[in-house]
């Protein structure tokens, strides 16, 4: 079985300011590791997700995440934050059963 | 872009009715999931299907729930007799291909039970 661990549950941030979002994961299997959004009262939308190779992945809106085996690591990060990246922020892993499963979830709130 | 659609938004309805929560997958995928999220924590998953059987349920997925997908475009969860602990918002995913392919998630059914 997979887990993950988000280590912030809230980060407050001033906008254009970099971001960066912890996510730790184990798993006994190779794992694929994914990163969702959630803006208010909408559904989950993928922002990047590791599958194999390159272990920079960049995902849609200027974010990016690293995966290290070595520290079981996956964090996110944006190097200039707007106000409209204010949103809860989840980072889910995937073995070989191919069901997700989720962290607890960071809030990320962009001041002015 | 294609997405995936459920509905109702919101359902409310009092303890020990049934209830279905309705969601459309992305036409041309062929895995389907259910997730839930009680307020305040995290995203679990409930139930995989494919081939229209299920393919990896959770613990919480119990007799009381049930997966179908009558009509080769709607996937359907039901909670036969719902509990007070069965508020949540629930959402419905789909992917291509699981292996390597992303899952697309709807908006979700935020389902009150009184």
């Amino acid at each position: 079985a997979q887990s993950v661990t988000q280590l912030d549950s809230q980060v407050p941030v001033f906008e254009e300011a970099p971001v960066e979002l912890r996510c730790n994961y184990s798993s006994s299997v190779s794992v694929y590791l994914f990163w969702y959004v959630q803006y208010p009262n909408q559904g989950l939308q993928l922002l990047l997700k590791y599958l194999s190779g390159s272990t920079l992945v960049k995902g849609i809106n200027g974010f990016e995440a690293e995966f290290n085996k070595s520290q079981t690591s996956f964090h996110l990060r944006k190097p200039s934050v707007h106000i409209s990246d204010t949103a809860e922020y989840f980072c889910a892993v995937s073995g070989g059963d191919y069901k997700l499963s989720f962290g607890a979830g960071t809030t990320v709130t962009v001041r002015a | 872009e294609p997405e995936v659609t459920q509905t109702p938004s919101h359902q409310v309805t009092q303890m020990g009715q049934e209830v279905i929560l309705r969601c459309v997958p992305i036409s041309n995928h062929l895995y389907f999931y259910w997730y839930r999220q009680i307020l305040g924590q995290k995203v679990e998953f409930l139930v995989s299907f494919y081939n229209n059987e299920i393919s990896e349920k959770s613990e919480i997925f119990d007799d009381q729930f049930s997966v179908e997908r009558p009509d080769g475009s709607n996937f359907t969860l039901k909670i036969r007799s719902t509990k007070l602990e069965d508020s949540a918002m629930y959402f419905c995913a789909s992917c291509r291909d699981r292996s390597t392919d992303t899952q697309y998630f709807g908006p979700g059914t935020r389902l009150t039970v009184l």
